[in-house]
């Protein structure tokens, strides 16, 4: 299966600042995919990250709060913004490879104080 | 909107027993269901991937069915262990979706007690 390492695993920040989030894929892939899952929550797809494009965002997430950068086919980061205390949740990467199962990485658990 | 439901929503079960999970989608029209574990504060482990024209799924003591037209899937567990316990989620792709995003269900949170 797929090896997705995304890092950092988890990390405490105060509100005002930003934290970059890194996803490694072992193999090149098209389509990378962040999500949030807010505590207690379901997870919610945040953007679709398309090599050498921008990316496309869901209804309610926007570029200046979560920027997101996919240089080439193998990594990808997402920015959490000006985090508050709301931003607190696990990060998740995500990537499909042709028409197989979705892999997730490990995640990313961010405290917001 | 497609939306994908889960029940029960937790689940305690003594070692040995088998475990049944449901999903449950409003549109029919999807290209895969996949099923995951997910353990406290992790990432996703996918378990079982069902495509659309298939009806069930088996690796090990799991077995995932899927029922298109009605828009149900279960995940079976069988002889559940005290390392089953776990969050698992359910996802789907739709047809209309050439990129692959998933949307997920809430999860049914199961605890197998030795």
């Amino acid at each position: 299966s797929a090896v997705i390492s995304q890092k950092p695993s988890r990390d405490i920040c105060q509100r005002g600042t930003s934290l970059t989030i890194q996803c490694q894929v072992d193999s090149q892939v098209t389509m990378m995919f962040w999500y949030r899952q807010q505590p207690g929550q379901s997870l919610t797809l945040i953007a679709t990250a398309n090599q050498g494009s921008e990316a496309t965002y869901e209804s309610g997430f926007v570029i200046d709060k979560f920027p997101i950068s996919r240089p080439n086919l193998t990594f990808s980061t997402l920015t959490v913004s000006n985090m508050s205390p709301e931003d607190s949740s696990i990060y998740l990467c995500s990537a499909r490879w042709g028409e197989t199962e979705a892999f997730f990485g490990q995640g990313t658990r961010l405290t917001v104080v | 909107k497609q939306e994908v439901t889960q029940i029960p929503a937790a689940l305690s079960v003594p070692e040995g027993e088998n475990l049944v999970l449901n999903c449950s989608f409003t549109d029919s029209a999807i290209y895969n269901l996949q099923w995951f574990r997910q353990d406290p504060g992790k990432g996703l482990t996918s378990l079982l991937l069902i495509q659309s024209s298939q009806r069930e799924q088996t690796s090990g003591r799991l077995n995932a069915s899927l029922d298109k037209s009605s828009g149900r899937s279960t995940l079976y567990i069988a002889a559940s262990q005290p390392g089953d316990s776990a969050t698992y989620l359910c996802a789907v792709r739709e047809t209309t979706d050439s990129w692959g995003k998933l949307q997920f269900g809430a999860g049914t949170q199961v605890v197998v007690t030795p």
